[in-house]
């Protein structure tokens, strides 16, 4: 079993929904969590990075963590066609623990 | 500012070749990574380097090697290619445990 696992999608929705992406992870010593997204052909950038349980929004994104059930989310609020690529969770333990990274899931925001 | 370089772009090799895949940075990061990306299988941990002078492997090192050849290189090497090594290589940096900034990879295929 992967420490972290993630749906692959595709996943497509209409230009303007409410995206819900998620993953689970079975490490109960992860506390650091991020969301990377990777475009077509390209290196991952980071988008979010959460500590610990609770919310965290960045203008139309908002990644959350529950680490009771060890789920983590993200959300995106009125997508945009350029919104579409590939979205990778990832955690580690420590600071100076390294990355665990989910398989990724495809996203398409069409017009 | 570059961020993190890598090159080829793109390599094909017959089975047996040997190649080296080259990353630089600009950023004064003190920590390197080698990642592998594929299909259902997302982003693998080669090689790191905390810092100018070490190397630790990672999640699927065999095959491989690395050196950290200053602070801002750090390169991979593949000695006797195999079809197995088929893969998008990243090359990624940070600035200790956090955030890592990733290159535009290397598309591998060996025949």
């Amino acid at each position: 079993q992967k420490e972290v696992e993630q749906d692959p999608g595709p996943l497509s929705v209409p230009e303007g929904a409410i995206v819900s992406l998620s993953c689970t992870y079975s490490n109960s010593a992860f506390q650091y969590f991020m969301w990377y997204r990777q475009y077509s052909r390209k290196g991952p950038e980071l988008l979010m990075y959460t500590y610990s349980s609770g919310n965290k929004e960045d203008g139309r994104f908002t990644a959350q963590v529950d680490k009771s059930s060890k789920y983590i989310s993200l959300f995106i609020r009125d997508s945009q066609p350029s919104d579409s690529a590939t979205y990778l969770c990832a955690a580690k333990a420590g600071t100076a623990s390294k990355l665990t990274f989910g398989t990724g899931t495809r996203l398409q925001v069409t017009l | 500012n570059a961020g993190v370089t890598q090159t080829p772009k793109f390599q094909v090799l017959k089975t047996g070749q040997s190649m080296t895949l080259q990353c630089a940075q600009d950023m004064n990061h003190n920590s390197m990574y080698w990642y592998r990306q594929d299909p259902g299988m997302g982003l693998r941990l080669i090689y790191y380097s905390a810092s100018e002078g070490t190397t630790d492997k990672g999640e699927v090192p065999n095959g491989y090697n690395v050196s950290r050849l200053n602070k801002r290189e750090f390169s991979l090497r593949l000695e006797s290619a195999a079809p197995s090594q088929t893969s998008v290589y990243f090359c990624a940096s940070s600035e200790g445990s956090d955030t890592q900034y990733f290159g535009p990879g290397t598309r591998l295929t060996v025949l």
